[in-house]
Order: structure tokens, then sequence, then C-alpha cells
């Protein structure tokens, strides 16, 4: 079974400009999670997508925003860039709702310049 | 709010040697709570929590109430044994995970 697939890997940006980054889960997970991880910060949640819906919003300004599709393919934009989105951001799949064993993808590296 | 407390952002041991890596939690009520793993060039992944009550590769957390803590353990270190170990806490049913911001195990041969 193919495992949680992000894409690009790695993006460079600059300040201003607007991102989308894209996550696959795996077959049949219906749960997507983002989080966004810095050295300083660590792991921290953006947001939580289930069959098409929000169910869960972290702590973040709303120029950081996402979606799910119907095929539970997630985008998350961030817009109006600034360094400080410099970071890892990765993308998590699970089962079903607020299932615990999530399976992480390796993540999209984000330079803003 | 929770939150995840992991005091060491580094600990070397040597092979062999016992390992405990710390967390604490602060959350009044009944948490859920999770080791994931992150070895080198791979992707972070559960390794167990602590409902299951089951040791992974040979480690081992009890979860302790008036400590609030969840330390995680294992007898012998193994080389193989050397990532990034992250505890998550979820109040449990509809709450996103919080993690700590990680302890890197070094295991020296």
């Amino acid at each position: 079974k193919a495992g949680v697939t992000q894409t690009p890997r790695y993006l460079i940006k600059t300040r201003g400009q607007q991102v989308t980054l894209s996550c696959s889960p795996i077959s049949g997970h219906r749960s997507v999670s983002w989080y966004q991880q810095t050295p300083g910060q660590g792991l921290q949640f953006l947001f939580e997508y289930f069959s098409e819906t929000q169910r869960n919003k972290g702590n973040f300004p709303g120029r950081f925003s996402g979606r799910q599709f119907s095929n539970s393919r997630s985008e998350m934009n961030v817009s109006t860039l600034e360094l400080g989105d410099s970071a890892l951001y990765l993308c998590a799949s699970s089962k079903g709702q607020y299932s615990y064993e999530q399976y992480f993808g390796p993540g999209t590296r984000l330079t803003v310049t | 709010a929770q939150r995840v407390t992991q005091p060491e952002k580094l600990l070397s041991v040597f092979k062999g040697a016992p390992v405990e890596l710390k967390c604490n939690y602060s959350y009044s009520g009944s948490p859920e709570l999770f080791w994931y793993v992150q070895y080198s060039r791979q992707r972070l992944q559960l390794l167990l929590r602590h409902i299951s009550r089951e040791s992974i590769k040979g480690f081992t957390a009890d979860l302790n109430k008036g400590e609030t803590s969840f330390h995680l353990k294992k007898p012998f270190a193994q080389e193989e044994d050397s990532a990034m170990y992250y505890c998550a806490l979820s109040r449990s049913g509809n709450t996103p995970l919080v993690f700590g911001k990680g302890t890197r195990l070094s295991v020296i041969a």
C-alpha cells in the first residue's frame, strides 16, 4: 500500500507570494491533518479534514487555509507569505475521524526569502 | 490548554545502557498519550500508545496520572534506537494531537 505523498517536496518562495501544498493520503484513509514543524516551535497542528469538512483548526492566522476533495486528497494554502512561514509542512492521514494512529508523509520544505 | 513538555532536547547513552525519555503533560482530565518516533531519513511514525500497554521494540511507557508523566523506557539501548522521539497528547474524542518538542536520542557504540 502506498504511503502518504506530499508535493512538492521542496519549495522556495518570496515574501508576499502565496503557496499551495498538496497531500495524497493512504488509500482508504478519510482523515487528513496538517502540521507545521519548525526548530523553535516543534510540531504544531494546523488543521484536520474529514470527509471534505474541516473538523479542527489550530492557532494559526487566516492566511493559512486548506481543503479536502472527495477523493480525500487535501491541499493547504498560505497567502501573503512571511519569512516566519519557512518550515517543514507535514501531512498525516488516518482511517477515521479522530484516529490517533496517524501516518505521516515526508513533508514539504518551504523556504520563504 | 493542554501542553506536553519533553525536558531534554538531546539524550546520549551508551549501547546496552538503560534509556528513559521524559514526557510531562498538563491536562486535568484523562488524556490519551502517545510516543511517535522519527528515524534518520524516515517519516514520523507511531511507536506506542498508553492505552494498548504494549512493548514495541523493547520500549514501554507508563502513564502516571499523579505525576502527569508518560516516560518512555527501554532497559538496554541499541544503536538502531537513535532517533527523534516525540511525546503527544490528546484530550480524547474530537481533539487533535498536541506534540512535545521532541528529544533526540543518540546511542553510542
